[in-house]
């Protein structure tokens, strides 16, 4: 059965710091590793890395894929409270239906402190 | 990416009554799929709507208790049956696409079972 496990489940930082998300994981047919951003209901999508090494980069978010030791990380530097929210890593895998479907973490809950 | 729109946007039911969610993209997709969401949970992936196939579930999810519906490519909808407090959950619909063929997802129905 596909995992994902992320941690910490939870995070309390001051605007300012820089955050560091994880996220391992055990998947056959691993296709893709993607991150959301959750604030109340409906994720929205940050990142998708196929590859090992090659950092993905989006302002003051970036992260980056280990396919070797199965594991990512997403940085957030100089947090802002705006960046409270949870936080979701997924794995694609094959599915019951043939197509490619992602497997969810139960994330990380950051909240950033003025 | 895909504009998504879901109705209700919130629900209180009575147990033994069912809910029927709708939704709504703005462009035709291939295939749409539908989430749950419980408490504190990660999302689970409830069944791939194919339009003009039968959906496929995901294990420990049954056409009976949750039929979907796909009469074109741009609708969907999802009926929470014979409901009881244990399906009180975010009900999230999404669709893959954009540059990376990754996934959209609706703003979501917030469902409590009294």
């Amino acid at each position: 059965e596909d995992k994902v496990v992320q941690s910490p489940l939870s995070l309390v930082v001051h605007e300012g710091d820089t955050v560091t998300l994880n996220c391992s994981y055990e998947v056959t047919n691993f296709r893709s590793l993607l991150w959301y951003k959750q604030e109340k209901k409906a994720p929205t999508f940050l990142f998708m890395l196929t590859s090992s090494g090659i950092e993905k980069k989006s302002g003051r978010l970036s992260s980056i894929l280990d396919k070797k030791e199965l594991f990512s990380i997403l940085n957030i530097t100089a947090t802002q409270t705006g960046d409270s929210a949870v936080y979701l890593c997924a794995v694609e895998g094959p599915g019951s239906g043939g197509s490619y479907i992602p497997t969810f973490g139960r994330g990380t809950s950051l909240i950033v402190h003025p | 990416s895909a504009v998504i729109s879901q109705k209700p946007s919130r629900d209180i039911c009575q147990r033994g009554t069912s809910l029927t969610i709708q939704c709504q993209v703005d462009s035709q997709v291939t295939m749409m799929f539908w989430y749950r969401q419980q408490p504190g949970q990660s999302l689970t992936l409830i069944a791939t709507a194919n339009q003009g196939s039968e959906a496929t579930y995901e294990s420990g999810f049954v056409i009976d208790k949750f039929p979907i519906s796909r009469p074109n490519l741009t609708f969907s909808t999802l009926t929470v049956s014979n409901m009881s407090p244990e399906d009180s959950s975010i009900y999230l619909c999404s669709v893959a696409g954009g540059a990376q063929y990754e996934q959209y997802f609706g703003p979501g129905t917030r469902l409590t079972v009294t």
